[in-house]
């Protein structure tokens, strides 16, 4: 049982540049979110979904897409990559109120 | 939405003394409260939690009370040890019946260092 992962663990993209930050879990839970966390700012909600084919948008969702075609895989895209998404992501599964955090990606962009 | 606001930013006390972080909420719908220890360079883990249903909650040192007319929260942490030195962060959120709901509303944190 692998829990929350997630890949890559570092990426530095190029301003403008697309990709897409992968998070999957094997715990057969419903619920996934993907937090960015900034330094003095906490964590700060971009996307969640309830279920596969289900997303919606959380607090800063801007310039990231997300979509859930299954279970265990909840990816996030940023299509045009912009300096201000330099931060560390974090994706979560939820069952019953506990959120499980994945390790982290800390993207640089420049 | 949901606000949560958390104080203090930075907490130094000497080891083996009581630490107390305070967060409130805006929301009055909010259930759920957890608290995250999160060490530097690692993801964030729970320490804590409690639902709106009980007033407070204690495993060993560490302590969680719920003040849900005036929507604050606190974490009590007895006897500090060097390594409950770390970044804390309260957090808050309106659960369903399955959990997940919108996702949680985090405070911005509290570096807690413990003085030898």
């Amino acid at each position: 049982n692998a829990g929350v992962t997630q890949t890559p663990k570092f990426q530095v993209l190029k301003t403008g540049q697309s990709m897409t930050l992968q998070c999957a879990q094997d715990m057969n839970h419903e619920y996934m979110s993907w937090y960015r966390q900034d330094p003095g700012m906490g964590l700060r909600l971009i996307h969640y979904s309830v279920g596969a084919g289900i997303t919606d948008q959380g607090e800063v969702p801007n310039g990231y897409n997300v979509s859930r075609s299954t279970t265990e895989d909840f990816p996030l895209r940023l299509l045009s990559a912009a300096p201000s998404q330099t931060s560390v992501y974090f994706c979560a599964s939820t069952h019953s109120y506990e959120q499980y955090f994945g390790p982290g990606t800390r993207l640089t962009v420049t | 939405g949901e606000n949560v606001e958390q104080h203090p930013s930075t907490l130094s006390v000497q080891e083996g003394d009581s630490a107390v972080i305070k967060c409130t909420y805006s929301d009055s719908a909010s259930n759920y409260f957890p608290w995250y220890k999160q060490e530097l360079g690692k993801r964030p883990q729970l320490i804590i939690d409690i639902r709106s249903n009980v007033g407070e909650k204690k495993d060993q040192r560490i302590a969680v009370t719920l003040n849900k007319t005036a929507k604050h929260f606190s974490l009590h942490i007895t006897e500090t040890q060097p390594e409950d030195s770390a970044v804390y962060f309260c957090a808050a959120k309106v659960g369903d019946s399955g959990g997940g709901a919108d996702g949680l509303t985090f405070g911005k944190g509290t570096h807690l260092i413990i003085q030898p």
